[in-house]
């Protein structure tokens, strides 16, 4: 079935460096949505990018979706404590169902 | 808070066993999603409904039921435990479309531990 393929699954950083994930379909997608869950917490939407090579942005996060609309990224610019979690991104078929990638965590290094 | 209440918060119970997990949508929105979140891993997909009807299966067993009532709220029913079941089980609702993709809401989830 189709798949959606999210790298790394763990992110190691010092406070203030930058982050990505990457996300990627072997299949056109529809749209694509970002979920973030924090410790102990509940996945919350983000953001969702339905033009191909569109780029949005939320304060210092970056979210793109690729030209032929089959890979996304989120990029998180000097990352700080509150950025821990996991960040997942989901992106729909052509029925509009979402497809889960398997999650990016994000470690902030002591 | 997103709107979207789960009971209960927490459930221990032994291999073999049977429970239901409940969740009540956000007001006015239609749809309701199960997912099974175990330890440290990603959501798996189990099943999806709209209106009372089951809108889309993922990868959810056969021990493994669930069902939306006319007043919206739903009902994940998981029989026949392993210990393997155990897991985070979240609920999310949407208002839902046919012809878009909408914002999932989650609730805060039932952790189920089977012993």
């Amino acid at each position: 079935g189709q798949q959606v393929m999210q790298i790394p699954q763990y992110q190691h950083v010092q406070e203030g460096e930058d982050f990505t994930t990457y996300c990627n379909s072997s299949t056109t997608l529809s749209n694509i949505q970002w979920y973030k869950q924090r410790p102990g917490g509940h996945p919350v939407f983000l953001i969702q990018l339905v033009k191909s090579g569109e780029v949005k942005k939320q304060k210092r996060l970056t979210f793109q979706f690729g030209e032929a609309k089959k890979n996304s990224s989120l990029h998180i610019t000097a990352t700080q404590t509150t950025d821990v979690g996991t960040y997942f991104c989901a992106g729909a078929d052509s029925n509009y169902q979402l497809i889960w990638g398997a999650g990016t965590k994000l470690i902030i290094k002591p | 808070d997103s709107g979207v209440t789960q009971t209960p918060k927490h459930l221990i119970t032994a291999t073999g066993q049977r429970v239901t997990l409940r969740c009540s949508p956000r007001s006015g929105d239609l749809s309701v999603y199960w997912y099974q979140q175990s330890l440290d891993q990603g959501l798996q997909f189990l099943i999806q409904y709209y209106n009372g009807e089951e809108r889309a299966k993922g990868n959810i067993l056969e021990r493994f039921s669930a069902q939306q009532f006319p007043d919206l709220h739903s009902e994940l029913n998981l029989s026949s435990l392993e210990l393997g079941d155990s897991a985070l089980y979240f609920c999310a609702s949407s208002v839902f479309s046919a012809l878009s993709t909408d914002t999932q809401y989650f609730g805060p989830g039932t952790r189920l531990t089977v012993l």
